[in-house]
């Protein structure tokens, strides 16, 4: 592994199902986000994690859960699936969240489309 | 509110400079980001600016008035791979990224 991988890659989804994206990073970094990117929108922090053991909510984490049981791995659960919730979900990780000047590192995304 | 204005589109010519926009609004500032993101692909990092100046690196260089709440992307010497999205990106008071749309640069020969 080097940097950051997510799975899966892209992913029809049921309404109602629930659904874990996968996250993990080998930089050894101490924070974590999930994003999500929707046309002719910005990127919008979703949740995030300064260090293991410790979760935070962002701009819109309605439907969203995450966990950080270790500094590796980020998942982001959809408890019930919607159809808004379709979009590109990246995962991004820094060398220390809760201070300035932390270039954010980004995982391929997972595409997931809510039908 | 908290907001990133960038221009949604631009297009320029091979071996040209473009200049990409910024301004925000944003509770408290951290410094600002600009990221690289070619289609179907992750955003990368280009900059970081948390002073007023121009930081320059090699091709791309960004400037920052954080008096006027306005920062540039300078891109030289236009190559057909600059073609992506330029995201600007402010860190608040929370040291949360707040992130603008994103410009769609088009490269012409």
């Amino acid at each position: 592994i080097a940097g950051i991988t997510q799975a899966p890659t892209s992913q029809i989804l049921a309404a109602g199902r629930r659904m874990t994206l996968r996250c993990t990073q080998d930089m050894r970094h101490n924070a974590m986000y999930w994003y999500r990117q929707d046309l002719g929108l910005g990127l919008r922090l979703i949740h995030y994690s300064n260090t293991a053991g410790t979760t935070g909510k962002g701009e819109v984490p309605d439907g969203y859960s995450v966990s950080r049981a270790n500094t590796d791995d980020f998942p982001l659960t959809l408890a019930s699936a919607v159809p808004s919730q379709t979009s590109v979900y990246f995962c991004a990780s820094s060398d220390s969240g809760g201070s300035p000047y932390n270039e954010q590192f980004f995982g391929p995304g997972t595409r997931l489309t809510v039908l | 509110g908290q907001n990133i204005d960038q221009p949604t589109e631009m297009t320029a010519t091979e071996g040209a400079i473009v200049q990409i926009n910024c301004t925000y609004q944003t509770s408290g500032f951290n410094g600002l980001f600009w990221y690289q993101q070619h289609a179907g692909e992750a955003p990368t990092f280009l900059s970081y600016n948390v002073l007023d100046g121009l930081e320059e690196k090699g091709r791309f260089s960004s400037f920052l008035s954080r008096s006027k709440g306005y920062s540039y992307l300078l891109l030289k010497e236009l190559q057909m791979k600059d073609s992506a999205s330029y995201l600007c990106a402010v860190m608040d008071s929370n040291y949360q990224l707040i992130w603008g749309a994103g410009t769609k640069l088009i490269i012409k020969p």
